[in-house]
Protein backbone atom coordinates (compact mmCIF):
# COMPACT_ATOMS: atom_id res chain seq x y z
CA UNK A 1 0.00 0.00 0.00
CA UNK A 2 1.75 3.15 -1.50
CA UNK A 3 -0.56 5.89 0.14
CA UNK A 4 0.80 9.29 -0.82
CA UNK A 5 4.23 9.82 -3.12
CA UNK A 6 5.21 12.40 -3.86
CA UNK A 7 8.22 12.92 -6.66
CA UNK A 8 11.11 13.98 -6.67
CA UNK A 9 12.45 14.15 -3.16
CA UNK A 10 14.64 16.88 -3.86
CA UNK A 11 15.08 19.66 -6.59
CA UNK A 12 17.62 22.32 -7.15
CA UNK A 13 16.26 25.16 -9.95
CA UNK A 14 17.07 28.21 -11.45
CA UNK A 15 15.17 31.32 -11.32
CA UNK A 16 12.74 31.56 -13.85
CA UNK A 17 12.35 28.09 -14.66
CA UNK A 18 9.19 25.69 -14.15
CA UNK A 19 8.70 22.48 -12.57
CA UNK A 20 5.85 20.13 -11.62
CA UNK A 21 5.87 18.63 -8.66
CA UNK A 22 4.18 15.32 -8.62
CA UNK A 23 1.47 13.82 -5.80
CA UNK A 24 -0.53 10.47 -6.09
CA UNK A 25 -2.51 8.58 -3.48
CA UNK A 26 -4.40 5.38 -4.02
CA UNK A 27 -6.75 5.33 -0.76
CA UNK A 28 -9.43 6.83 -2.83
CA UNK A 29 -9.01 10.25 -1.11
CA UNK A 30 -11.65 13.13 -1.79
CA UNK A 31 -9.50 15.82 -0.19
CA UNK A 32 -5.68 16.21 -1.72
CA UNK A 33 -3.72 19.52 -0.40
CA UNK A 34 -0.55 21.25 -1.12
CA UNK A 35 1.80 22.78 1.62
CA UNK A 36 4.85 24.55 1.82
CA UNK A 37 6.96 24.08 5.44
CA UNK A 38 9.30 27.05 6.21
CA UNK A 39 11.80 26.70 9.49
CA UNK A 40 9.52 28.89 11.95
CA UNK A 41 6.37 29.03 9.73
CA UNK A 42 4.34 25.25 10.29
CA UNK A 43 2.62 24.21 7.36
CA UNK A 44 0.67 26.45 5.17
CA UNK A 45 -1.82 25.55 2.51
CA UNK A 46 -0.98 26.57 -0.88
CA UNK A 47 -4.06 24.82 -2.63
CA UNK A 48 -6.40 22.15 -2.16
CA UNK A 49 -8.91 19.85 -3.91
CA UNK A 50 -12.39 18.59 -2.23
CA UNK A 51 -12.65 16.14 -5.35
CA UNK A 52 -11.53 15.77 -9.32
CA UNK A 53 -12.46 18.86 -11.19
CA UNK A 54 -12.68 21.31 -8.28
CA UNK A 55 -9.31 23.46 -6.34
CA UNK A 56 -9.68 26.28 -4.56
CA UNK A 57 -6.81 28.52 -3.42
CA UNK A 58 -5.23 28.34 0.32
CA UNK A 59 -3.10 30.43 2.38
CA UNK A 60 -0.45 31.32 0.09
CA UNK A 61 -1.51 30.46 -3.49
CA UNK A 62 0.43 33.43 -5.67
CA UNK A 63 3.01 31.44 -8.18
CA UNK A 64 1.55 28.19 -7.88
CA UNK A 65 -0.88 26.48 -10.22
CA UNK A 66 -2.87 22.85 -9.60
CA UNK A 67 -5.57 20.81 -11.40
CA UNK A 68 -7.30 17.70 -10.27
CA UNK A 69 -8.29 15.88 -13.21
CA UNK A 70 -8.33 12.34 -11.38
CA UNK A 71 -8.98 11.43 -8.01
CA UNK A 72 -5.31 9.89 -7.91
CA UNK A 73 -3.09 13.06 -9.10
CA UNK A 74 -2.90 16.30 -7.92
CA UNK A 75 0.07 17.89 -9.34
CA UNK A 76 1.58 20.88 -8.72
CA UNK A 77 3.09 23.46 -11.02
CA UNK A 78 5.39 26.10 -10.51
CA UNK A 79 5.04 28.86 -13.13
CA UNK A 80 8.50 30.79 -12.75
CA UNK A 81 10.76 29.73 -9.75
CA UNK A 82 11.86 32.38 -7.41
CA UNK A 83 14.22 32.13 -4.27
CA UNK A 84 11.11 32.60 -2.18
CA UNK A 85 9.71 29.15 -3.13
CA UNK A 86 12.77 27.60 -1.75
CA UNK A 87 11.09 25.00 0.64
CA UNK A 88 9.85 21.46 1.79
CA UNK A 89 6.90 20.88 -0.17
CA UNK A 90 4.22 18.32 1.35
CA UNK A 91 1.17 16.90 -0.71
CA UNK A 92 -1.29 15.54 1.64
CA UNK A 93 -4.71 13.64 1.06
CA UNK A 94 -7.90 12.86 3.20
CA UNK A 95 -11.52 11.59 3.27
CA UNK A 96 -14.08 14.55 3.10
CA UNK A 97 -15.82 13.17 6.22
CA UNK A 98 -15.72 15.39 9.33
CA UNK A 99 -15.11 12.55 11.63
CA UNK A 100 -12.81 11.33 9.57
CA UNK A 101 -10.17 13.90 8.32
CA UNK A 102 -7.45 12.01 9.27
CA UNK A 103 -4.89 13.32 6.42
CA UNK A 104 -1.98 10.67 5.06
CA UNK A 105 1.11 12.97 4.05
CA UNK A 106 3.76 12.19 1.58
CA UNK A 107 7.52 11.88 1.92
CA UNK A 108 8.48 15.87 1.33
CA UNK A 109 9.64 17.06 -2.04
CA UNK A 110 12.59 19.62 -1.04
CA UNK A 111 12.73 22.39 -3.59
CA UNK A 112 16.30 25.02 -3.71
CA UNK A 113 15.79 27.40 -6.42
CA UNK A 114 19.19 29.51 -6.60
CA UNK B 1 -9.43 33.24 7.77
CA UNK B 2 -9.23 31.17 10.67
CA UNK B 3 -5.91 31.54 12.61
CA UNK B 4 -4.57 28.61 14.79
CA UNK B 5 -2.03 29.70 17.28
CA UNK B 6 0.67 27.13 19.52
CA UNK B 7 2.81 27.29 22.46
CA UNK B 8 5.35 26.97 23.21
CA UNK B 9 7.30 27.26 19.91
CA UNK B 10 10.35 25.00 21.54
CA UNK B 11 11.09 23.05 24.61
CA UNK B 12 13.84 20.90 25.85
CA UNK B 13 13.27 18.61 28.48
CA UNK B 14 15.64 16.01 30.14
CA UNK B 15 14.15 12.54 29.68
CA UNK B 16 11.40 11.40 31.88
CA UNK B 17 9.94 15.31 32.55
CA UNK B 18 6.35 15.82 31.33
CA UNK B 19 5.74 18.25 28.54
CA UNK B 20 2.57 19.21 27.13
CA UNK B 21 1.87 21.63 24.61
CA UNK B 22 -1.27 23.84 23.88
CA UNK B 23 -3.30 24.95 20.96
CA UNK B 24 -5.56 28.23 20.50
CA UNK B 25 -8.07 28.97 17.42
CA UNK B 26 -9.86 32.20 16.74
CA UNK B 27 -12.73 30.73 15.72
CA UNK B 28 -14.78 27.59 16.77
CA UNK B 29 -13.45 24.19 15.10
CA UNK B 30 -15.48 21.21 13.86
CA UNK B 31 -12.27 18.61 15.18
CA UNK B 32 -8.78 19.24 15.95
CA UNK B 33 -6.03 16.94 14.62
CA UNK B 34 -2.91 16.26 16.08
CA UNK B 35 0.61 15.21 14.31
CA UNK B 36 4.11 14.55 14.69
CA UNK B 37 6.47 15.35 12.54
CA UNK B 38 10.68 14.01 12.96
CA UNK B 39 13.51 15.83 11.81
CA UNK B 40 13.61 15.54 8.68
CA UNK B 41 10.41 12.87 8.37
CA UNK B 42 6.68 13.77 7.60
CA UNK B 43 3.80 14.72 9.46
CA UNK B 44 2.23 11.50 10.78
CA UNK B 45 -1.26 11.21 12.21
CA UNK B 46 -1.66 11.03 16.12
CA UNK B 47 -5.17 11.86 16.66
CA UNK B 48 -8.54 13.44 16.01
CA UNK B 49 -10.38 14.85 18.39
CA UNK B 50 -14.08 16.08 17.85
CA UNK B 51 -16.57 15.96 21.01
CA UNK B 52 -16.16 19.17 23.02
CA UNK B 53 -14.18 18.42 26.35
CA UNK B 54 -13.30 15.15 24.67
CA UNK B 55 -10.01 13.72 26.40
CA UNK B 56 -8.36 10.61 24.35
CA UNK B 57 -4.99 8.76 26.02
CA UNK B 58 -2.35 6.84 23.82
CA UNK B 59 -0.10 5.72 26.43
CA UNK B 60 1.53 8.22 28.08
CA UNK B 61 0.19 10.83 25.83
CA UNK B 62 -3.49 12.62 27.05
CA UNK B 63 -5.07 14.51 24.50
CA UNK B 64 -7.50 17.35 25.44
CA UNK B 65 -10.37 19.16 23.69
CA UNK B 66 -11.63 22.55 25.32
CA UNK B 67 -15.06 22.67 26.20
CA UNK B 68 -15.98 26.33 23.41
CA UNK B 69 -14.36 23.96 21.35
CA UNK B 70 -11.38 26.62 20.65
CA UNK B 71 -8.52 24.77 22.46
CA UNK B 72 -6.94 21.93 22.92
CA UNK B 73 -3.33 20.32 24.74
CA UNK B 74 -1.09 17.33 23.84
CA UNK B 75 0.42 16.29 27.33
CA UNK B 76 3.50 13.45 26.99
CA UNK B 77 3.81 12.12 30.62
CA UNK B 78 7.73 10.95 31.43
CA UNK B 79 9.06 11.85 27.84
CA UNK B 80 11.50 9.81 26.30
CA UNK B 81 14.61 10.40 23.60
CA UNK B 82 11.71 8.35 21.19
CA UNK B 83 9.47 11.47 21.24
CA UNK B 84 11.83 14.21 19.72
CA UNK B 85 10.25 15.93 17.12
CA UNK B 86 8.00 18.84 16.43
CA UNK B 87 4.25 18.09 17.32
CA UNK B 88 1.43 20.00 15.20
CA UNK B 89 -1.79 21.21 15.78
CA UNK B 90 -4.48 21.45 12.75
CA UNK B 91 -7.93 22.68 13.58
CA UNK B 92 -10.70 21.52 11.08
CA UNK B 93 -12.44 23.82 9.06
CA UNK B 94 -15.19 22.88 6.73
CA UNK B 95 -12.62 21.33 3.62
CA UNK B 96 -9.27 22.48 4.87
CA UNK B 97 -6.96 22.09 7.90
CA UNK B 98 -5.35 25.00 9.27
CA UNK B 99 -2.26 24.01 11.10
CA UNK B 100 -0.39 25.58 14.23
CA UNK B 101 3.07 26.64 13.97
CA UNK B 102 4.40 23.75 15.77
CA UNK B 103 5.50 22.34 19.02
CA UNK B 104 9.57 21.50 18.85
CA UNK B 105 10.16 18.83 21.28
CA UNK B 106 14.13 17.68 22.23
CA UNK B 107 14.81 15.43 25.04
CA UNK B 108 18.04 14.72 26.31
CA UNK B 109 18.94 11.40 27.97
Amino acid sequence: NAGVTQTPKFQVLKTGQSMTLQCAQDMNHEYMSWYRQDPGMGLRLIHYSVGAGITDQGEVPNGYNVSRSTTEDFPLRLLSAAPSQTSVYFCASSYGLVSDRKAFFGQGTRLTVV
Amino acid sequence: GQQVMQIPQYQHVQEGEDFTTYCNSSTTLSNIQWYKQRPGGHPVFLIQLVKSGEVKKQKRLTFQFGEAKKNSSLHITATQTTDVGTYFCAGGGYSTLTFGKGTMLLVSP
